[in-house]
């Protein structure tokens, strides 16, 4: 059975410009999740989707970040424009069912640097 | 909100030693977990601890959880460079989904 996917690995961009990551959870998820690492701190949530909901994106750090779960299968996290201090690692995760505290799986991982 | 202090950050250890990383955490939560990530690759599941005085042993880690001091220990016994990674700890809320993480533990194993 195959992973969680993010793609691209890694992506290094100017301030000011567009970044679009793709998480592909583990097939029939219907739990997403997006984190982030910022160097040397903590991995932070970000959001989770319900199959193609906002259940609760609190931690979303500003409206420079969008996210969507069309149909309920990948997500996407745009980043627009981009700033410094958004560079980290952006994790996606996902878990089965709808209630309880499901093991949540990780992707690899995006690496973003803003230059 | 729940605060997650993991310590310490950086390890380096000698092949054969003994050490232990430790998780605290700020107030009660529901269960607790430990992923091990190798560079460049996914954060793999290593142990979920759901009661107090839990404790789950794989080859040479032990993990014990203790909710009243609100602290998780992973131990490493008789460490092989194998076990070289970045170990972090995380905690889920009795209510909500999002884990809080700690902020790692790079560990060196040095033959």
């Amino acid at each position: 059975e195959a992973g969680v996917t993010q793609f691209p690995s890694h992506s290094v961009i100017e301030k000011g410009q567009t970044v679009t990551l793709r998480c592909d959870p583990i097939s029939g998820h219907d739990n997403l999740y997006w984190y982030r690492r910022v160097m040397g701190k903590e991995i932070k949530f970000l959001l989770h989707f319900v199959k193609e909901s906002k259940q609760d994106e609190s931690g979303m750090p500003n409206n420079r970040f969008l996210a969507e779960r069309t149909g309920g299968t990948y997500s996407t996290l745009k980043v627009q424009p981009a700033e410094l201090e958004d560079s980290g690692v952006y994790f996606c995760a996902s878990s089965p069912g709808t209630g309880g505290h499901n093991e949540q799986f990780f992707g690899p991982g995006t690496r973003l640097t803003v230059l | 909100e729940l605060k997650v202090e993991q310590n310490p950050l950086f390890l380096s250890m000698q092949e054969g030693k003994n050490y232990t990383i430790y998780c605290n955490y700020s107030t009660t939560s529901d269960r607790l977990y430990w992923y091990r990530q190798d560079p460049g690759k996914s954060l793999e599941s290593l142990f979920v601890l759901l009661s107090n005085g839990a404790v789950k042993q794989e080859g040479r880690l032990m993990a014990s959880l203790d909710t009243k001091a609100r602290l998780s220990t992973l131990h490493i016994t008789a460490a092989v460079h194998d076990l070289s990674a970045t170990y972090f700890c995380a905690v889920v809320r009795f209510t909500g989904n999002q884990f809080y993480f700690g902020t790692g533990t790079s560990l060196t194993v040095i033959p």
